[in-house]
Parts: C-alpha cells; structure tokens; sequence
C-alpha cells in the first residue's frame, strides 16, 4: 500500500539559511500534518491543512510557513534555521479531519550547523 | 492543557511474555487515542486507534482498551517476540474541531530472545 512520501530524507543546512520539506500524502489523503521530533523528545504538533485550508496550529514558530497545494501535498518552509532547528520532521495524512486515523512518514532529519 | 504520561519508560522482558503497556491523560475529553510504533530514527506506525466512544480495539496480538473516565489507554501485548522491540506511544486527540495528536513520551520495550 502507497505510504506517505516526504523528501528529502535527510537535509543539513547552516544557521540562518533556508529549507524546504515536502510531503506527499497517500492518494486520495487530503488532510496533512506537520510535526517536529528533537532529539530524545515526543513529537510535537506543528501544523495541518484540510482541503489547502490551515486547520489548526500548534507551536510553529513564526519563521516557518506552510501550506497545502491542490495535488494535496504539503511543503513546509522553514527560514533563519537555528541549531534548535535540528530534529525529525515527521507529515502525517488522513483520510478527511474527522475519521483522523493519521499515517505518518519516514520523516526528514534536519541538521543545522 | 492536555498532558499525556507513558509508564514504564522503559520495559525489558524475554521472548513469550505478555506485557502491557500504560497510557494515561489528564483531560477526559478527548477525541480518539492512538498507539503507534517507533523504531529508532524511524517514522511512526499507526498500530491501533480508538474512538472516544469505543472500549477496545484489536489487531493480532495486539489489544488496546480505552477509559475515558479515568483517563487511561492500555497496550497488551500477547506473546511478545524480539522483533516487537521498540518504542510504543500514545497519542490523544483533543477534539473534532482539534486536529492535533498529543504525544507521550513513550515506552521503550526491550524483547530478548
């Protein structure tokens, strides 16, 4: 069965630069999420879209932005990287906002130097 | 706030037993509940989920129970073999509205063979 695909798989980046993470839910998912494991740590909540509206907002901090296109996928946006940066990034989809049984993929480890 | 706690942090047993694992919140207010596993530097794989309005859920060997009056998830683990090691955790959803998952800290399970 097709699995959330997020790119790239890993990505390094120096303090103050940009980065861009994409996701590309299971087909026919229209409903994308945004988290953000540090190291040792739960994954926190970031963002989610529905139908290429924002949701709902978790702790995403003002430098990152993101947003849903009309394929469903998502890309988040991330400026003025700070070592703190560094963690997994994990998008989840579901099937609609309601049912949320939500699937998650691989993730995108970010390294700021 | 919702706050969600995972008890062992950690678990070693041997090939054969049968554990459980324990989730409990603060908020009995929630959506749904949902167990996931994590393999180290790895994504989350969704094991089970269960509506607010349900008590259990079952898949294989895996058994999770919902009381949503006090607060607590259970993950039951039947015959435990070493390729089930890994972290499990827990994730509530607050609400409809709400799309977020809030995350414990998980348990880390240890099977030996």
């Amino acid at each position: 069965a097709a699995g959330v695909i997020q790119s790239p798989r890993h990505l390094i980046k120096e303090k103050r630069e940009t980065a861009t993470l994409k996701c590309y839910p299971i087909p026919r998912h229209d409903t994308v999420y945004w988290y953000q494991q540090g190291p040792g740590q739960d994954p926190q909540f970031l963002i989610s879209f529905y139908e290429k509206m924002q949701s709902d907002k978790g702790s995403i901090p003002d430098r990152f932005s993101a947003q849903q296109f009309s394929d469903y996928h998502s890309e988040l946006n991330m400026s003025s990287l700070e070592l703190g940066d560094s963690a997994l990034y994990f998008c989840a989809s579901s099937l609609g906002p309601r049912v949320n049984e939500q699937f998650f993929g691989p993730g995108t480890r970010l390294t700021v130097l | 706030k919702q706050e969600v706690t995972q008890i062992p942090a950690a678990l070693s047993v041997p090939e054969g037993e049968n554990l459980v694992l324990n989730c409990s919140f603060t908020d009995s207010a929630i959506y749904n509940l949902q167990w996931f596993r994590q393999d180290p530097g790895k994504g989350l794989t969704s094991l089970l989920l269960i509506q607010s309005s349900q008590r259990e859920q079952t898949s294989g060997r895996l058994n999770a129970s919902l009381d949503k009056s006090s607060g607590r998830s259970t993950l039951y683990i039947a015959a435990s073999q070493p390729g089930d090691s890994a972290t499990y955790l827990c994730a509530v959803r607050r609400s409809q509205a709400g799309t977020a998952l809030i995350f414990g800290k998980g348990t880390t399970l240890s099977v030996s063979s």
